[in-house]
């Protein structure tokens, strides 16, 4: 069976402060991970899409990385700020690319 | 450009009650779909998925069912609501196999 881990549960910074977030994974079958953001009481925002052929990808202050060997992802924010407060979930895809294993998340905090 | 909309964004409904939660994704043809579901300090849980018209995999055995009676309209259901039931709902919906998934806003559904 599947299972994604995020680790750390929790995490709070002072504003500026790069910081990664990690996300570990059990198979080692050949499908992409996704990142994503949600802010208290909303849906789920898309922030990074790594295709299994790729090892990282960028979208303004986020790097994400994606290393199948180890199994593990990480997701990087350079200088962060308060609007970066939410929770970020990596997601598997399993099920033949049909399906979304989600990890349990971080619950970030970017203080003033 | 691809939308998805989904609705009511809460509702509260007494035990023993039925529900109809709607979702529809405008700006692709024949997306894949999915219900989720999102306990309150828990991760996601993949309720239903569906690949085309009637066709529905259900993930976990449960006191839901989903239906799909247009390329683009995805609707969960319940003959009797419990209060094992209340949850944050989460629809999706990816284009293809193996591409980005994209989040709906969410229902928060209060069983009391």
């Amino acid at each position: 069976k599947q299972e994604v881990t995020q680790i750390p549960a929790a995490l709070s910074v002072p504003e500026g402060e790069n910081l990664v977030l990690n996300c570990s994974f059990t198979d080692s079958a050949i499908y992409n991970l996704q990142w994503f953001r949600q802010d208290p009481g909303k849906g789920l925002t898309s922030l990074l899409l790594i295709q299994s052929s790729q090892r990282e990808q960028t979208s303004g202050r986020l790097n994400a990385s994606l290393d199948k060997s180890s199994g593990r992802s990480t997701l990087y924010i350079a200088a962060s700020q308060p609007g970066d407060s939410a929770t970020y979930l990596c997601a598997r895809l399993t099920g033949g690319g049909n399906k979304l294993t989600f990890g349990t998340g971080t619950q970030l905090k970017v203080e003033l | 450009s691809q939308t998805i909309h989904q609705w009511p964004a809460t509702l509260v409904q007494p035990v023993g009650s039925p529900l109809s939660l709607e979702c529809t994704v405008e700006g692709t043809s024949n997306p894949n779909l999915y219900w989720y579901r999102q306990a309150a300090g828990r991760g996601l849980q993949l309720l239903f998925y569906s690949v085309g018209i009637g066709q529905i995999s259900s993930e976990v055995p449960q006191n839901l069912s989903a239906s799909r009676p247009q390329d683009r309209q995805f609707i969960l259901s319940s003959k009797k609501l419990l209060l094992s039931d209340s949850g944050f709902y989460l629809c999706a919906y990816q284009t293809g196999r193996d591409t980005e998934a994209f989040f709906g806003q969410g229902t928060r559904l209060t069983v009391v």
